[in-house]
């Protein structure tokens, strides 16, 4: 079945450091792809989409792009943040809209 | 706050014992999903519901249950609990309208804790 594989964490950085997180999945037909981050004691939110191979979701200054051939979708941030500690997932909808999703990321970024 | 709400928030309880969660949708959202969050088993898709149907299914142990009302919330109903039930359940809804993915909204999750 589809499946998603994301780097083990926790993924340690300084403040204004570059971030990349890898994710790579499975699938047998053309899902979109997401990103979730979860803060602390709170609920995931979506962080930014792709719905097609090519296409760049981003936001907040995180940017993922959807690689077919290679089949990823890595996260990246140019500049961290304190505020961007969190767990961040990575996750894939069939057609179902089901969400399938990767075993996440811890993000540590400190001052 | 993503509008959906979930309760109670903590719940701590026995083994063999039987809990209900309670999921309230975004207004105007139709479907409903619940997912399980583990430390061994990660997070996990369970069951949707769409419109008081239900509409797909996951990895759901039939020991839970679930059910959407003409409300439109939902709960999750977890019987013979076990140790390894313990976890964080989330709810998420979608308005689901035809064609394209449909955002999932998360609520902040239930704490179950079985001892």
């Amino acid at each position: 079945g589809d499946s998603v594989t994301q780097m083990e964490g926790p993924v340690t950085l300084s403040e204004e450091a570059f971030l990349t997180i890898n994710c790579t999945y499975t699938a047998t037909g053309y899902p979109s792809l997401f990103w979730y981050v979860q803060y602390p004691g709170e609920g995931l939110q979506l962080l930014l989409k792709a719905t097609k191979a090519d296409d760049k979701g981003s936001n907040k200054g995180f940017e993922a792009t959807y690689r077919k051939e290679t089949t990823s979708f890595h996260l990246e941030k140019g500049s961290v943040q304190v505020s961007d500690s969190a767990v961040y997932f990575c996750a894939l909808s069939d057609n179902t809209d089901k969400l399938i999703f990767g075993t996440g990321t811890r993000l540590q970024v400190f001052p | 706050d993503s509008g959906v709400t979930q309760t109670p928030k903590h719940l701590i309880t026995a083994t063999g014992q039987r809990v209900t969660l309670r999921c309230s949708p975004r207004s105007g959202d139709l479907s409903v999903y619940w997912y399980q969050q583990s430390l061994d088993q990660g997070l996990q898709f369970l069951i949707q519901y769409y419109n008081g149907e239900e509409r797909a299914k996951g990895n759901i142990l039939e020991r839970f249950s679930a059910q959407q009302f003409p409300d439109l919330h939902s709960e999750l109903n977890l019987s013979s609990l076990e140790l390894g039930d313990s976890a964080l359940y989330f709810c998420a809804s979608s308005i689901d309208q035809a064609g394209g993915y449909n955002e999932q909204f998360f609520g902040p999750g239930t704490r179950l804790t079985v001892l």
